[in-house]
């Protein structure tokens, strides 16, 4: 069955630190990828996705992904964090021509100042 | 964006109730989901629907059911209410190859 593991469950960072969210996913299709963002009590906000191209995407605050087709990965990366960077992030699979959404379980992030 | 919204945002119930969720979206998007989401285990898929004549079951239906009144309402029911439904309830709209999430509805059932 397919999946996607986030290996990183929780991620303690200082302010300034660089930041890497390992992203892998189990399927050897077509797929769109996506990083969504959950603040503290808020809604899941897109970041980032892949559909085709260059697979280094820019995201929004900073944020960038690569999408690594022989390692079936997509990790999350910025260069800088800061203490508002702290929340839950979701790396999700799209499975190509389905509505098939996979999400991996989360990646919670702790910055501090 | 879709623009969804979710009502309500907060609900405590008993086990037994029936609970209904309502989700809307001002776009016109076609496709719409229900997810639910536990601590540790990501978002986890309960319903989804391609229009109003087009329902269909996700990762985990069981004890839930679904309504598309119309092509911006898809609203979730819990028929008779349990303790491990105790979660938080996503409703996502998808414009083309993304989905935009709505603010949530976090539910307790006692």
């Amino acid at each position: 069955a397919q999946s996607v593991s986030q290996h990183n469950h929780h991620v303690i960072l200082s302010e300034a630190a660089s930041l890497e969210l390992g992203c892998n996913y189990s399927y050897g299709g077509t797929v769109n990828l996506f990083w969504y963002v959950q603040y503290p009590g808020q809604h899941l906000q897109l970041l980032l996705k892949y559909f085709s191209g260059d697979p280094l995407v820019k995201g929004i605050k900073g944020f960038e992904a690569e999408f690594i087709k022989s390692k079936f990965s997509f990790n999350l990366r910025k260069p800088s964090v800061q203490w508002s960077d702290t929340a839950e992030y979701f790396c999700a699979v799209l499975i190509y021509n389905t509505d098939k959404l996979i999400f991996g379980t989360g990646t919670r992030l702790q910055v501090f100042p | 964006d879709a623009d969804v919204t979710q009502t309500p945002r907060n609900r405590i119930t008993k086990t037994g109730k029936r609970i209904m969720l309502e989700c809307s979206q001002t776009k016109g998007h076609d496709r719409m989901y229900w997810y639910r989401q536990d601590p540790g285990l990501g978002l986890q898929l309960i319903y989804y629907s391609f229009d109003v004549k087009d329902i269909n079951k996700g990762e985990i239906s069981d004890g839930y059911s679904v309504s598309r009144q119309a092509q911006a309402k898809f609203s979730l029911s819990l028929e008779s209410a349990i303790p491990n439904q105790t979660a938080l309830y996503f409703c996502a709209a998808r414009p083309e190859e993304t989905q935009y999430f709505g603010p949530g509805t976090r539910l307790l059932v006692l």
